[in-house]
């Protein structure tokens, strides 16, 4: 069976240092990757997506980017953070071709940035 | 862009009781899923649709995708305390024809359960 693993849980940032959240996923090959940000426990922003290794695809402009340097990984970054960066962040994946809508999350890293 | 009207927004209720929410939209879904957040979490998928009309249970879970493909709802009978956390519906117009899965989330029911 699949399963996804994201870390850290949690995270305590300041103003202007850099990020690094790590996401990867074991028992299938080439899965579509996602990052997703949610602010208040509602409302889920898709930030970026992969479909494959080096392929990202942003969604909204913002401070952060993504890469996937393996089929099974998946990293968020930020070279300087802002206040506003803080949020409940989520990792996910799905199938790569047929019911690719179905979602599967991570437990989440909930980022203060202070 | 496509959006999603969940509601109510909250629901305070008794243990034992039954539970309905609802998601509807401007635009027509190929996919309809529903997912429950635990506090802390990441979502978990409940209950996923994919015809018009579809009728699904999961346990004690019933959801069916609207005929019109623009609304559909979640039922939660005998709620317990272990179903608080927020409910979110999600829907999905590629139905396979992108190459990824794009989701358009609601806004989540809250759901509080008062043994």
């Amino acid at each position: 069976s699949q399963t996804i693993h994201q870390w850290p849980a949690t995270l305590v940032q300041p103003v202007g240092s850099p990020l690094s959240l790590e996401c990867t996923v074991e028992g299938t090959s080439n899965p579509n990757l996602y990052w997703y940000r949610q602010a208040a426990g509602r409302g889920l922003q898709l930030l970026f997506y992969s479909v494959g290794i080096g392929q990202i695809s942003s969604e909204v402009p913002q401070n952060l980017s993504a890469s996937r340097p393996q089929d099974r990984q998946f990293i968020l970054s930020s070279k300087k953070l802002l206040l506003s960066d803080s949020g409940f962040y989520l990792c996910a994946w799905s199938f790569r071709d047929r019911r690719n809508e179905k979602l599967f999350f991570g437990s989440g890293t909930q980022l203060s940035v202070l | 862009g496509q959006q999603l009207n969940q509601s109510p927004q909250s629901m305070f209720i008794q243990e034992g009781e039954d539970v309905s929410m609802n998601c509807t939209s401007s635009s027509i879904f190929n996919t309809w899923l529903w997912y429950k957040q635990d506090p802390g979490e990441g979502p978990v998928l409940l209950i996923a649709l994919y015809k018009a009309g579809e009728l699904t249970s999961n346990g004690r879970l019933t959801a069916q995708f609207g005929i019109t493909r623009k609304d559909s709802f979640l039922n939660i009978s005998a709620s317990i305390p272990s179903d608080v956390g927020i409910y979110f519906c999600a829907g999905s117009g590629s139905a396979g024809g992108t190459s990824y899965g794009k989701l358009t989330f609601g806004q989540g029911t809250i759901l509080t359960v008062h043994p």
